[in-house]
């Protein structure tokens, strides 16, 4: 099976732009969640969707948003930059199971100028 | 503040020695898993742990679940240099929690 993908892999983008990243889970798996990794914070939480709801999110602003189409397929957007978005964001898919493992992507890195 | 802690936050030894990660927490988890990523990459899931009290072994790893379900450790025996890397834990909640609460992980770095 194909892992998860993401992209793109690398994004840089200015204070104020808004962007979109990208996430297709491992086939079968209808379950996708986000996570916001830094240095500073760790793995944070942003958001899991599920049958393209929205089941479980995380505590960041109204700026982080998301959806999931009829394929499982999901897409992440940010508005209004912030120097403070740059991290590296992960997509994991799983079975939609309580506590089922999760299988992560090689990420999206977002530097924000 | 993390819902998980993980400690030692940094680890450094010399290939050949053994070391242990844990991961404490004052909450009660339905599983427990662990992860090691790699710089640039995404976590690969290493085990879950589900019954408290249970040890998982893969290899030269241990993972053990504790009793209450609150904590976890992970042993590695005679490290090599390919064990270096972020170990993270993350808990799942309770029923109809479905994220998982990640710690702010360990870098292990094994010399060669």
């Amino acid at each position: 099976k194909a892992g998860v993908t993401q992209t793109p892999r690398y994004l840089i983008k200015t204070r104020g732009q808004q962007v979109t990243l990208s996430c297709s889970p491992i086939s079968g798996h209808r379950s996708v969640s986000w996570y916001q990794q830094t240095p500073g914070q760790g793995l944070q939480f942003l958001f899991e969707y599920f049958s393209e709801t929205q089941r479980n999110k995380g505590n960041f602003p109204g700026r982080f948003s998301g959806r999931q189409f009829s394929n499982s397929r999901s897409e992440m957007n940010v508005s209004t930059l912030e120097l403070g978005d740059s991290a590296l964001y992960l997509c994991a898919s799983s079975a939609p199971i309580q506590g089922s493992e999760q299988y992560f992507g090689p990420g999206t890195r977002l530097t924000v100028t | 503040t993390q819902l998980l802690e993980q400690s030692p936050q940094f680890l450094s030894i010399q290939e050949g020695e053994n070391l242990t990660v844990y991961c404490n927490s004052s909450s009660v988890f339905s599983s427990l898993q662990w992860y090691r990523q790699e710089p640039g990459e995404g976590p690969v899931l290493l085990v879950t742990v589900v019954t408290g009290g249970e040890v998982k072994k893969l290899k030269r790893l241990t993972f053990q679940f504790g009793d209450a379900r609150k904590d976890s450790s992970l042993h590695i025996t005679a490290a090599q240099p390919g064990d270096t890397g972020l170990y993270l834990c993350a808990g799942a909640g309770p029923l109809g929690d479905y994220k998982l609460s990640f710690g702010a992980g360990t870098t292990v770095t094994v010399r060669a």
